[in-house]
């Protein structure tokens, strides 16, 4: 199987801070590498699919950015509405393992 | 648009069998796709479970293959998780999702049902 992780497991931050999320594969997925929003009770949302392109109707302050098995997701102005969880997934090959989750709170 | 939603028993007793149901509109499963169902233990992390496509092919997480199956009908434009002998460490957030995506990434979500596995 496929390890992701990711870091940092939490940060807090101020509404337009920049971040940055890293997610680590434990062997190349190309780009295979998907990023998805979590808010508490809620889905998952795709943010951002195959490393860097944004889903559609997602804002363009997230940004996707990494091959092999390094790879980044970065809030470039954060928002109220962006405070979540925030999950890579790796879609290479099966079992489809997601990382453990970076929590984003208010600073 | 496309949506999905779920349904079954929200309490399952110990050594039971899950049974869920994903209910899809605004599109035809026998069209094509995978369709997958995806867990979440409260306060932890997500979870894949199996995919299956509208022909019947499937793919499970080893970790589960043992007690799982995924089925589809595509009469009812439905799709099935089956999960055996549980326990409470099956107890979470059960979510179906369609892995439409480019490169599969997980598009649509239903928005999950709790199940609780308590004698």
């Amino acid at each position: 199987d496929i390890q992701m992780t990711q870091s940092p497991s939490s940060l807090s931050a101020s509404v337009g801070d920049r971040v940055t999320i890293t997610c680590r594969a434990s062997q190349t997925i190309n780009n295979y590498l998907n990023w998805y929003q979590q808010k508490p009770g809620k889905a998952p949302k795709l943010l951002i699919y195959a490393a860097s392109s944004l889903q559609s109707g997602v804002p363009s302050r997230f940004s996707g950015s990494g091959s092999g098995t390094d790879f980044t997701l970065t809030i470039s102005s954060l928002q109220p509405e962006d405070f979540a969880a925030y999950y890579c997934q790796q879609s290479y090959s099966s079992p489809f393992t997601f990382g453990p989750g970076t929590k984003v709170d208010i600073k | 648009q496309v949506q999905l939603q779920e349904s079954g028993p929200g309490l399952v007793k110990p050594s039971e069998t899950l049974s869920l149901t994903c209910a899809v509109s605004g599109y035809s499963i026998s069209s094509g796709y995978y369709w997958g169902w995806i867990r979440q233990p409260p306060g932890k992390g997500l979870e894949w479970i199996a995919s299956i496509y509208h022909s019947g092919r499937t793919y499970y997480n080893p970790s589960l293959k043992s007690r799982v199956t995924i089925s589809v009908d595509t009469s009812k434009n439905q799709f099935s998780l089956e999960l055996s002998s549980v326990t409470a460490a099956d107890t979470a957030v059960y979510h179906c999702a369609r892995p439409g995506g480019v490169k599969g990434a997980f598009d649509i979500w239903g928005q999950g049902t709790m199940v609780t596995v308590s004698s």
